[in-house]
């Protein structure tokens, strides 16, 4: 499978606890973005790298979320001390020099 | 700030009856309009990009088009498994950020049997 792959699929957490995902892009691509969406809205850009560089982080994105690309392969990104409002579907694309955007399944937070 | 709009929010329709989903979008200068079909619980799925008024696409029944200022996407005579939700997305050329997409909040399309 070339697609993007993201883990875990679903995630149920505490409140006040701390989470990482994974997003595997398509080897080629050297554009990673971060996306959330909520029930009933459009996906949110979050942050944004090229290579192993963040370029662009989101007003959405607060201290408690980081995020990071070591070697410019996979992407993790953390949220600390979860909140509530942090429940969300997660999504991760990819995308090349002459590719559109490739989205991965998402992850599934719950903030119980 | 790029802003896209959809409408409606929610269409039925009946099996053979064709539409259209609308997208109007405000942004400093279009690099990119991107419509993408989204199943519950999936990530979304890419369908088409445009990029200068007057241009076109297809794909089985669905066709987008493009103007100065909106976008539509026609279904003709649509089946059942084309029920989802229809996202639109703009890329904007507005110099060091114009690599995210802004997307709008989708229409999500029933397509009854």
């Amino acid at each position: 499978d070339t697609g993007v792959s993201q883990d875990p699929r679903h995630k149920i957490t505490k409140r006040g606890q701390n989470v990482t995902f994974r997003c595997d892009p398509i080897s080629e691509h050297n554009r990673l973005y971060w996306y959330r969406q909520t029930l009933g809205q459009g996906p949110e850009f979050l942050t944004y790298f090229q290579n192993e560089a963040q370029l662009e982080k989101s007003r959405l994105l607060s201290d408690r979320f980081s995020a990071e690309r070591p070697k410019g392969s996979f992407s993790t990104l953390e949220i600390q001390r979860t909140e509530q409002g942090d429940s969300a579907m997660y999504l991760c694309a990819s995308r090349g020099q002459f590719y559109g955007y490739t989205f991965g399944s998402g992850t599934r937070l719950t903030v119980v | 700030e790029d802003q896209v709009t959809q409408s409606p929010e929610a269409l039925r329709l009946q099996e053979g009856e064709s539409s259209s989903l609308n997208c109007s979008y405000t942004v400093s200068g279009l690099r990119g309009l991107f419509w993408y079909r989204q199943d519950p619980g999936k990530g979304p799925e890419f369908l088409f990009t445009l990029y200068s008024a007057g241009e076109e696409k297809e794909k089985e029944r669905l066709k987008a088009t493009l103007t100065k200022k909106e976008s539509f996407l026609h279904i003709t005579a649509p089946k059942p498994e084309d029920s989802a939700t229809y996202l639109c997305a703009v890329q904007a050329d507005s110099g060091g950020s114009n690599y995210k997409l802004t997307f709008g909040k989708g229409t999500l399309l029933t397509v009854n049997p």
